[in-house]
């Protein structure tokens, strides 16, 4: 069983620009979580989308945002980027209804901003 | 405001000597606490999930507990190959469904 997908693996942008960070999740997955995790914080919670939609979404401003395709793969768009953005964004999938079982991760884009 | 603290920050050990790593927790109500490795450039690994206090589980040379404020990872006899950062995380009740994670425990075992 293929397991979470992400792509990019790394991506170096310039300030202002805009970056997408794309993931696949395992196969019969419905639920994808995307994850901030920079250096000295641990793993900050970005979004949830579930059956395409926007579920819930963290402390990060709207130029964060994105979007669950039909297939259920999903895109991470971080807009206006900023050197603070600079980071290991990793995506999980968990299999639908089953809300206390372990999220399953990618292994992240990393990306640096210059 | 729900919160995770992992102790220590990191952990030296040598081959065959074993310790404890710890994670306490402030929650309103615990649906459940997950164990994860990470290695470095790789996404967390999940280990362990624990539902209630008193429950344990094993995995090799890791063992979990869990009481009503905190979990223990154990790791017995460890191995070089045992040397990755571990993460854990809860979710909570009436939540948003996310995990929410500690900063993760640093462990490095030499030969």
């Amino acid at each position: 069983e293929a397991g979470v997908t992400q792509s990019p693996t790394h991506l170096i942008k310039t300030r202002g620009q805009q970056a997408t960070l794309r993931c696949s999740p395992i196969s019969g997955h419905t639920s994808v979580y995307w994850y901030q995790q920079a250096l000295g914080l641990g793993l900050q919670f970005l979004l949830w989308y579930d059956e395409g939609e926007e579920r819930n979404r963290g402390n990060f401003p709207p130029r964060f945002s994105g979007r669950q395709f039909p297939n259920y793969s999903s895109e991470l768009n971080v807009n206006a980027l900023e050197l603070e953005d600079s980071a290991l964004y990793l995506c999980a999938s968990r299999f639908p209804g089953l809300l206390d079982s372990p999220l399953h991760f990618g292994n992240g884009t990393r990306l640096t901003v210059t | 405001e729900d919160q995770v603290t992992q102790s220590p920050e990191a952990l030296r050990l040598q081959e065959g000597e074993s310790s404890s790593l710890n994670c306490s927790y402030t929650v309103s109500g615990l649906r459940g606490l997950f164990w994860y490795r990470q290695d470095p450039g790789k996404g967390p690994e999940f280990l362990f999930t624990l539902y209630s206090a008193g429950e344990e589980k094993e995995k090799e040379r890791l063992k979990a507990t869990l009481t009503k404020k905190e979990s223990f990872l154990h790791i017995t006899a460890p191995k070089p190959e045992d040397s990755a950062t571990y993460l854990c995380a809860v979710q909570v009740y009436g939540g948003s469904e996310k995990l929410v994670f500690g900063k993760g425990t640093k462990l490095t075992v030499n030969p």
